[in-house]
């Protein structure tokens, strides 16, 4: 098993609609989870951080099941600037200050 | 408060020579980590250092790779005799530490190989 698996996609939506990605995780000692996205050719820029109390960051929504070891993140009004690939990130023990398991991705393209 | 800086963003080298690969991490930050990431491929970790210490190289090939984060200076990944395979992107993150577990990345080092 991966140890962090993504829906590669590509998921193509339009413009105001809502997606969701998912992500499983297979590290039960993973402390720290963490949405990034990154865009072509440039380097992974953290979108937030996960919480299993949930959190949401405007448009923005992510949720953390542990006892499924599964993540999601919900975008709502979906805006042309969030095409880019969604990276599921968890980190690799049971410190905080440990690196980082990065899914492969899922690439998301909002249609005019 | 300036971002993770990498230098050089682009670095051609041919089979054989040696690549220097330099990270000054964002001001404040005491951990860095190297990962590269292969072209079509995801994020791969490589090695996590605090100032003078390597604390985790587990992702580290075992020859020709090496790195270090001096007590003065930016961190240096160093690949000797370089292969077509190392062509990647190499990305450098740091992180707080103490405060904030949450890791910021500086802009690359495209590295090709020919």
């Amino acid at each position: 098993r991966k140890e962090v698996e993504q829906d590669p996609g590509p998921f193509n939506v339009p413009e105001g609609a809502t997606v969701a990605f998912n992500c499983t995780y297979s590290n039960s000692a993973s402390q720290s989870f963490f949405w990034y996205r990154q865009d072509c050719r440039k380097e992974p820029k953290l979108l937030m951080s996960v919480y299993s109390s949930g959190n949401e960051d405007g448009r923005f929504t992510a949720q953390l099941n542990r006892a499924s070891q599964y993540i999601s993140l919900l975008i709502r009004d979906s805006k042309l600037s969030d095409s880019a690939t969604y990276l599921c990130v968890v980190n690799k023990g049971r410190s905080g200050n440990t690196p980082l398991v990065f899914g492969k991705g899922t690439r998301l393209s909002v249609i005019a | 408060n300036a971002g993770v800086m990498q230098n050089p963003r682009h670095l051609v080298r041919r089979r054989g020579q040696e690549a220097r690969l330099r990270c000054s991490p964002m001001k404040g930050h005491s951990h860095v980590y190297w990962y590269r990431q292969l072209p079509e491929e995801g994020l791969k970790f490589m090695v996590y250092l605090q100032k003078e210490n390597i604390i985790d190289e587990s992702g580290m090939p075992k020859e020709r790779f090496s790195a270090e984060f001096p007590k003065e200076g930016p961190s240096i990944l160093r690949i000797q005799q370089v292969v077509r395979g190392d062509s990647a992107a190499y990305f450098c993150a740091s992180s707080p530490g103490l405060t904030s577990y949450e890791q910021y990345f500086g802009p690359g080092t495209r590295l090709t190989v020919t």
